[in-house]
């Protein structure tokens, strides 16, 4: 199983909600990432979880906050987020394998829509 | 900043013909990547050619990387419709541990049929 998945596909949130954006990969990678896409740009590093601990934060505002609560699940806790948040928000996963950890695996994204 | 530059940002071309994609980058690497985004989704891994190669292959792929002039080219040969996509290339920030990925702008490849 190749496959990161991401939950919700769409999300769409007032200002004032809290969210949550699920990630989940069963190949046993023990790295998993955070990116923020907007528009016709390429994807931004957020976040990096490594064997379940955040080992990078790029100066990511507070209103996110990830969360890696075990080795296949990463989440992204939003509240009061602003409109210019509005983005394609991708999960990744990559193994710590000599031979594949520069290759990230990508989840299909969740595109989110702040109203 | 390590990010890539690619270029054409745009590339329309015929069912058949060969694209050629370029990037640059500005600091010394370990190995460079090429991912394709189909319509905004996620990203999939095409190819990873290392500093110390000079051409990889793999299917209808070619890349080339150029590191006395630190730049990259992405070849796809007899293109496909299914080829309509956005291509990045991308830098690992360091070489150790879990590291993000650095994208290139990237290049929005069209295949007119």
């Amino acid at each position: 199983d190749t496959e990161v998945t991401q939950t919700p596909k769409h999300l769409v949130m007032g200002m004032t909600n809290k969210k949550s954006l699920k990630c989940e990969q069963h190949m046993g990678h023990r790295a998993m990432y955070w990116y923020k896409q907007k528009a016709k740009k390429p994807p931004e590093l957020m976040f990096v979880y490594s064997y379940e601990k955040l080992s990078i934060n790029e100066s990511v505002p507070s209103r996110f906050s990830p969360e890696c609560p075990n080795s296949s699940l990463l989440n992204l806790h939003l509240h009061a987020l602003q409109p210019e948040d509005s983005a394609l928000y991708l999960c990744a996963s990559s193994s710590f394998q000599t031979s594949g950890k520069e290759t990230q695996y990508f989840g299909p994204g969740t595109r989110l829509l702040v109203l | 900043s390590q990010q890539g530059e690619e270029d054409p940002q745009a590339l329309s071309i015929q069912e058949g013909e060969n694209a050629t994609m370029n990037c640059s980058y500005k600091t010394s690497i370990n190995n460079l990547q090429w991912y394709r985004q189909n319509s905004g989704r996620g990203l999939v891994h095409l190819i990873l050619i290392r500093s110390n190669e000079r051409e990889k292959h793999s299917g209808r792929l070619r890349v080339t990387l150029d590191t006395s002039k630190k730049s990259s080219s992405l070849l796809i040969t007899a293109s496909r419709a299914a080829d309509t996509a956005s291509y990045f290339c991308a830098i690992l920030n360091s070489g150790g541990g879990a590291d993000g990925l650095t994208f290139g702008k990237g290049t929005h490849l069209i295949i007119q049929p």
